[in-house]
């Protein structure tokens, strides 16, 4: 079975410190895609990144900043120097191949308030 | 509009009653999803289409609910017989192809039963 745990509910900061949030994932799977989708108070999810399960290299966007650890199954996503306008629920997402099938699997996600 | 189009935005019906929920995807793409998602939670995947085909249907929760994309284009997710518990934000989204593909949402259907 298939399944994202993001054990981070809400968390608030003060604009313009880093924050962390935390992404789980557990699949059979050796072929699987993991995103993060950011879903503003407007309510459309909005695709932030991809990342497939052979390309383990960070990426940084911006603030935005991504680890992807197989080792411990994680795909954390890191927002440096947070503004107002990152306030929103996070997922996180996956995908698997073979025992997933065409399912997308979401976390629960995590509310994200940055206070001015 | 480019993006995903989904009708109506709000649904208001009474319990027994059949709805149907639209999706307009992007122009283009052959993938698309159906998720139900409620309060505090993620999307539930529903169901996937590749062109008109339902390539993965698991996520349906029972027989009053179906889903057509008769030519591989607009979508229609129907539901027989509603329920209460029914209510909830129905998303669609659609990518360009199938696994792996970042999808694109609508801003949803807000189902809510009487």
């Amino acid at each position: 079975a298939q399944k994202v745990t993001q054990a981070q509910t809400e968390i608030s900061v003060v604009e313009k410190e880093d924050v962390t949030l935390d992404c789980v994932y557990e699949t059979r799977d050796t072929t699987y895609y993991l995103f993060w989708y950011k879903q503003p108070p407007s309510g459309e999810l909005v695709f932030l990144i991809r990342r497939n399960s052979f390309d383990e290299q960070n990426e940084i966007s911006g603030r935005y900043s991504w680890n992807f650890q197989k080792s411990t199954s994680s795909f954390n996503f890191t927002i440096t120097a947070s503004q107002v306008v990152d306030s929103a629920v996070y997922f996180c997402a996956l995908s698997g191949l073979n025992t997933g099938g065409f399912k997308t699997i979401f976390g629960a996600g995590t509310r994200l308030f940055v206070k001015a | 509009g480019a993006g995903v189009s989904q009708t109506p935005s709000n649904k208001v019906t009474e319990k027994g009653k059949y709805v149907e929920l639209r999706c307009d995807p992007i122009s283009g793409h052959t993938a698309l999803y159906w998720y139900r998602q409620s309060l505090g939670q993620g999307p539930e995947f529903l169901i996937y289409f590749q062109g008109t085909g339902a390539a993965d249907d698991s996520g349906l929760p029972n027989d009053r609910f179906f889903a057509v994309r008769p030519e591989g284009s607009v979508s229609t997710l129907k539901i027989q017989r509603t329920e209460r518990g029914d209510s909830a934000v129905y998303l669609c989204a659609s990518s360009i192809g199938g696994l792996g593909q970042p999808q694109h949402f609508g801003d949803g259907t807000r189902l809510s039963i009487l």
